[in-house]
């Protein structure tokens, strides 16, 4: 199983909702991802989690809260978001949390809007 | 900090025209990784290229990396409609722990 699955497909929200956004691997990566991406833009790198702890956190708002339950497991907690957060947001993982050794495997990520 | 550049941005062509992207680093790269990104996808990892002028193939994709691993490029023959999609190169600084992507080249092919 080569598959990172990510839930919602889809999202919107108000700027004072809270909402989590969920990815899953079965493939015994031990690092995961979570990227922003903004039309016609290159995913931007917003947290790492290697071996279930945070170890790259991209100077991300807190307004994003990661967690990590599992190694299988990744969640991302929305809170009083803004529009401009209006972006797709990718799940990936590789083998060990040296970004750049392996290759990443993304999700199909979360189309988000808050309005 | 480091810095990768990909040109072009855009490339329209004729399908059964070749197409080449490039990649260019401020800083010597350990490593790099393309990616392919359909629309309304997501990326979707091609290959990585690590030892100093490597090349490597892949049907009609040929991948390379420059003798002073600053630079790579793609290069597709005889492009098809299935080829259509952002090609992002992913830099890895040497003795860095975090990859640079580049903005990407949006591939347009025209039946």
């Amino acid at each position: 199983d080569t598959e990172v699955t990510q839930t919602p497909k889809h999202l919107v929200m108000g700027m004072t909702n809270k909402k989590s956004l969920k990815c899953e691997q079965h493939m015994g990566h031990r690092a995961m991802y979570w990227y922003k991406q903004k039309a016609k833009k290159p995913p931007e790198l917003m947290f790492v989690y290697s071996y279930e702890k945070l170890s790259i956190n991209e100077s991300v708002p807190s307004r994003f809260s990661p967690e990590c339950p599992n190694s299988s497991l990744l969640n991302l907690h929305l809170h009083a978001l803004q529009p401009e957060d209006s972006a797709l947001y990718l799940c990936a993982s590789s083998q060990s949390g040296w970004q750049g050794a392996y290759e990443q495997y993304f999700g199909p990520g979360t189309r988000l809007t808050v309005t | 900090g480091q810095q990768v550049m990909q040109i072009p941005q855009y490339q329209h062509v004729q399908e059964g025209e070749d197409f080449t992207t490039y990649c260019n680093s401020s800083t010597t790269l350990s490593n790099i990784q393309w990616y392919k990104q359909r629309p309304g996808g997501h990326p979707v990892f091609l290959i990585q290229l690590v030892k100093s002028g490597e090349v490597k193939k892949q049907k009609r994709l040929t991948f390379q990396f420059g003798e002073a691993k600053k630079n790579s490029s793609l290069h597709i023959t005889a492009t098809q409609t299935t080829d259509v999609g952002t090609y992002f190169c992913a830099g890895l600084g040497a003795g860095s722990y975090q990859l640079t992507f580049g903005k990407g080249t949006k591939l347009s092919v025209i039946p």
